[in-house]
């Protein structure tokens, strides 16, 4: 089953501006994880942040986690066009002796150049 | 990172024949994997967990006599799409996960996945 929700669904934005999207889930989390998707291609691990932490940077990438409201954000600054693609939040609950990741449904950035 | 491998990354199969896809670790051993499914413009949804040396649990709705899984090590599991027909045309992606002894193990661990088969059933 869907673990999460994103939104926007979609995104256009124009080359050098920052993007924004939202995941928001149900249950009790591990971590929480950030995936690109270039179109009909692999996954790309992107960031991972943990239950306990409430904001990670990487390079143009900002994450931050709300535990209480059971949401997420990631921020890309300064976008490019190389950037565009499908951004997917994916959540991880401890299972038993496994970690089980569930995606969300995801959200198609595209940057114009 | 690790390593998982994904084999075929593409394959066209007649419909009614069976296909067989591969994902194997390639430096640590998984006892566990996942299989995730993802039709055209939609989210990867997890097919089931594959547990080495015992039998894989589906997710609701998912055909276990039709999407065959088998990990028989600890670095190979397989998934075979039987009698397949046109609407199981999707990508499909696995996943490995490293084994822990408890919650706080994995509390940085990252999912590690392969580079995904797309499947098509003419």
């Amino acid at each position: 089953s869907q673990q999460g929700e994103e939104d926007p669904q979609a995104l256009s934005i124009q080359e050098g501006e920052n993007a924004t999207m939202n995941c928001s889930y149900k249950t009790s989390i591990n971590n929480l994880q950030w995936y690109r998707q270039n179109s009909g291609r692999g996954l790309v691990h992107l960031i991972l942040i943990r239950s306990n932490e409430r904001e990670k940077h990487s390079g143009r990438l900002r994450v931050t986690l709300d535990t209480s409201k059971k949401s997420s954000s990631l921020l890309i600054t300064a976008s490019r066009a190389a950037d565009t693609a499908s951004y997917f939040c994916a959540t991880a609950l401890y299972s038993g002796g496994y970690q089980k990741v569930t995606f969300g449904t995801g959200t198609k950035l595209q940057v114009i150049p | 990172g690790a390593v998982v491998s994904q084999h075929p990354s593409r394959v066209i199969c007649k419909s009614g024949t069976s296909v067989k896809i591969e994902c194997r670790s390639l430096d640590f051993q998984a006892t566990t994997m996942f299989w995730y499914r993802q039709f055209p413009k939609q989210s990867l949804m997890l097919m089931a967990t594959s547990n080495e040396g015992s039998k894989a649990t589906y997710e609701q709705g998912v055909e276990k006599d039709k999407f065959l899984i088998n990990h028989a090590s600890l670095t190979l599991s397989t998934l075979t799409v039987t009698s397949a027909h046109p609407e199981d045309s999707s990508f499909y992606i696995c996943s490995a996960g490293k084994p822990g002894r408890s919650e706080l193990s994995f509390l940085n661990t990252e999912a590690f996945f392969g580079q995904g088969t797309r499947l098509t059933v003419v």
